[in-house]
């Protein structure tokens, strides 16, 4: 019964680069989230989505950030022409699509952009 | 804009005794409302959790208050362990009816040290 899953744990970009995490939701689960805890702060909200659904993307940036939940294989967070602010800990949620309100959380990818 | 906010960034407290970590929420749309405990180089795990509709909450050790008059909640660990140890963080979300709506809001964390 393995909990929510992320790879890499560890990802080192130059600037400019693309990064891609990946995110395995919990069986059974169909919603995902993705979250950035930057430094020193809280976990913010980027996107929620559903199997080939963007539900909510009211977090994301505006450039550079997309993300997927295909039909098939894992929820993706892509970041183009990273910067170094984009350097944080990018955590993944899943939850059931019916059921309590809790979000279980993976472990996180830690992004680092040289 | 915090709507969800942890005012203190540390608590330190002898084992045995009471750990009471305090939250505020600014959002009257707000309906339900978690703790998450977090230990360096891991994601937060689910502590407990809490609907609107109740004030009180309680699993083993640990027990959250909700007043919503004063949108706050608060976090009881009686007795607290070392091993409890970690940065808990309280969120909020809007979605009743045993639905999972959408994103919570986080708190910016309490570092929680328990000494033997």
């Amino acid at each position: 019964n393995a909990g929510v899953m992320q790879n890499p744990r560890h990802l080192v970009r130059r600037r400019g680069q693309e990064a891609r995490l990946r995110c395995s939701p919990m069986k059974g689960h169909s919603h995902v989230y993705w979250y950035r805890q930057l430094p020193e702060e809280g976990l913010k909200f980027m996107v929620y989505l559903q199997k080939e659904n963007i539900i909510d993307e009211s977090g994301m940036p505006k450039e550079r950030f997309s993300a997927e939940f295909p039909k098939e294989g894992p929820s993706i967070l892509r970041i183009q022409q990273v910067v170094r602010g984009d350097s944080a800990a990018y955590f993944c949620a899943s939850s059931p699509a019916i059921g309590n309100n809790e979000q279980f959380f993976g472990p996180g990818t830690r992004l680092t952009v040289l | 804009d915090q709507q969800v906010k942890q005012n203190s960034p540390s608590l330190s407290v002898q084992e045995g005794r009471i750990s009471i970590l305090n939250c505020d929420y600014t959002n009257s749309m707000f309906d339900y409302f978690l703790w998450y405990k977090k230990y360096p180089a891991e994601g937060p795990t689910f502590l407990i959790s809490i609907s609107s509709i109740k004030d009180k909450n309680e699993d083993g050790r640990f027990t959250v208050f909700l007043n919503k008059s004063a949108k706050h909640l608060s976090l009881h660990i009686v007795p607290s362990q070392p091993g409890d140890s970690a940065v808990y963080f309280c969120a909020a979300g809007t979605g009743a009816g045993g639905t999972s709506y959408g994103k919570l809001t986080f708190g910016q964390g309490t570092i929680l040290t328990v000494h033997p």
